[in-house]
């Protein structure tokens, strides 16, 4: 069945730093892909989406790209700051019931 | 625009009490509707879906059970709690036909 492996964390970065979460995934067909963040104590919001290969989501300074040829789609973003602090989580949908498989997550540590 | 809201946030329940979680969402008809569980330290595993009023589909089979007594509103339910249910509880809708899914605030679930 479909799926998601992202990489484990916990990552830790210094402020400024280059952050780079990797995501790969197993599927039949052509599925979108999607990033969501989750801050501390709450839900899960959408990052950024892509909804078919070579598209690129962007948001808040994320980026990713929907490669078909390595099945993946790496969270990158230039700068990090002690505000993304949070847990990351890659998917990939629409399954058979509109739903969609997550990723284990990856928490991420920005320090100042 | 569309809004989702779960209630109670925070609750601290004994073992073998009963549990009710709602949810509803708000500016759509006909949502999808799902809830998820994310133990703490662990990815999100889908428990419950819906595609409409009285239709109700379980992922994992668990003391947990789900209803849809209206078209815009999701419950969750338990009527003895487990140690092992404690974790953070996700509810979460999306139009039939969209692919991305929208989350509520959350609700942390503590048993004792």
């Amino acid at each position: 069945g479909d799926s998601v492996t992202q990489m484990e964390g916990p990552v830790t970065l210094s402020e400024e730093a280059f952050l780079t979460i990797n995501c790969t995934y197993t599927a039949t067909g052509y599925p979108s892909l999607f990033w969501y963040v989750q801050y501390p104590g709450e839900g899960l919001q959408l990052l950024l989406k892509a909804t078919k290969a070579d598209d690129k989501g962007s948001n808040k300074g994320f980026e990713a790209t929907y490669r078909k040829e390595t099945t993946s789609f790496h969270l990158e973003k230039g700068s990090v700051q002690v505000s993304d602090s949070a847990v990351y989580f890659c998917a990939l949908g629409p399954g058979n019931n509109n739903d969609m498989r997550f990723g284990a997550g990856t928490r991420l540590t920005v320090k100042p | 625009s569309q809004t989702i809201h779960q209630w109670p946030a925070t609750l601290v329940q004994p073992v073998g009490s009963p549990l009710s979680l709602e949810c509803t969402v708000e500016g759509t008809s006909n949502p999808n509707l799902y809830w998820y569980r994310q133990a703490a330290g662990r990815g999100l595993q889908l428990l419950f879906y819906s595609v409409g009023i009285g239709q109700i589909s379980s992922e994992v089979p668990q003391n947990l059970s789900a209803s849809r007594p209206q078209d815009r509103q999701f419950i969750l339910s338990s009527k003895k709690l487990l140690l092992s249910d404690s974790g953070f509880y996700l509810c979460a809708w999306t139009i039939s036909s969209g692919n991305t899914i929208y989350f509520g605030e959350g609700s942390w679930l503590t048993v004792v």
